[in-house]
C-alpha cells in the first residue's frame, strides 16, 4: 500500500515569511513528485514537479526531493494571503498512466 | 472548452439509486482520471483511462463503480445502488504531456442520502 504523509496543518505564517511544507513517502520505486494547491471550494491545481535529487526553482516556489529519505517538500518564499490554501504532495510510480497518490494534504494559512 | 467540464455540479440522490457523472477532458488530451475525494482528504485514484480503453482501474472500490470512455473523448463514472460511504466530490483530470501533470474539472459533488 502506497503511502503519501502530510501534516494537515494548519501551517500559520506571517506575510512575506517562507512556508516549508514537507511530505514523505513509503514507495521507493516512486520516481515523479508532485504539489497542488487546492484553494476551499476548489479543484486541485499543478504549481510543482520534481524528478530528480536536488532543488527545483519556480518564481517564490522550491520544491526540493531527497529520494534516499524518501522526502519531498516545498518552500513559498515571501508568503503571501493569496497563498493561503492547501497544498496536496502527490507521488507518481514508473508506470505508464503514473497514476498519482496523494497526501492528505497540509493546510496553508498566510496572516496578513 | 478550455478546461475539463464535469456535470452535474452538484447531485443529490437516495441510498440505492443509480448515479451517472459526466467528464468532457481537454481536446487532446488523452488520459483521463477519476479520483474521489473526501472531506479533508487528499484525491484517491479510481481509475485511469489511455483513449478508449481503462488501461487501470485497480482504484475502483467495487464492481458498484463502473466507467466508460466509448469515442476516447468523454467519460461517464456509473455508480449502482448507491451508499452514503459514496458521499465525496469525485474529480476528472486529463493530461496530454508528463504523466501525473494533471489538470482537474471543478467535480462532482454526489451526496446519498
Amino acid at each position: 500500500q502506497k503511502e503519501v504523509e502530510q501534516n494537515s496543518g494548519p501551517l500559520s505564517v506571517p506575510e512575506g515569511a517562507i512556508a516549508s511544507l514537507n511530505c514523505t513517502y513509503s514507495d521507493r520505486v516512486s520516481q515523479s513528485f508532485f504539489w497542488y494547491r487546492q484553494y476551499s471550494g476548489k479543484s486541485p491545481e499543478l504549481i510543482m514537479s520534481i524528478y530528480s535529487n536536488g532543488d527545483k526553482e519556480d518564481g517564490r516556489f522550491t520544491a526540493q526531493l531527497n529520494k534516499a529519505s524518501q522526502y519531498v517538500s516545498l518552500l513559498i518564499r515571501d508568503s503571501q494571503p493569496s497563498d493561503s490554501a492547501t497544498y496536496l504532495c502527490a507521488v507518481g510510480g514508473n508506470n505508464a498512466g503514473n497514476m498519482l497518490t496523494f497526501g492528505g494534504g497540509t493546510r496553508l494559512m498566510v496572516k496578513p | 472548452g478550455a478546461g475539463v467540464s464535469q456535470t452535474p455540479s452538484n447531485k443529490v440522490t437516495e441510498k440505492g439509486k443509480y448515479v451517472e457523472l459526466r467528464c468532457d477532458p481537454i481536446s487532446g488530451h488523452t488520459a483521463l482520471y477519476w479520483y474521489r475525494q473526501s472531506l479533508g482528504q487528499g484525491p484517491e485514484f479510481l481509475i485511469y483511462f489511455q483513449g478508449t480503453g481503462a488501461a487501470d482501474d485497480s482504484g475502483l472500490p467495487n464492481d458498484r463503480f463502473f466507467a466508460v470512455r466509448p469515442e476516447g473523448s468523454v467519460s461517464t463514472l456509473k455508480i449502482q445502488r448507491t451508499e452514503r460511504g459514496d458521499s465525496a466530490v469525485y474529480l476528472c483530470a486529463s493530461s496530454s504531456r508528463s504523466p501525473g501533470e494533471l489538470f482537474f474539472g471543478e467535480g462532482s459533488r454526489l451526496t446519498v442520502l
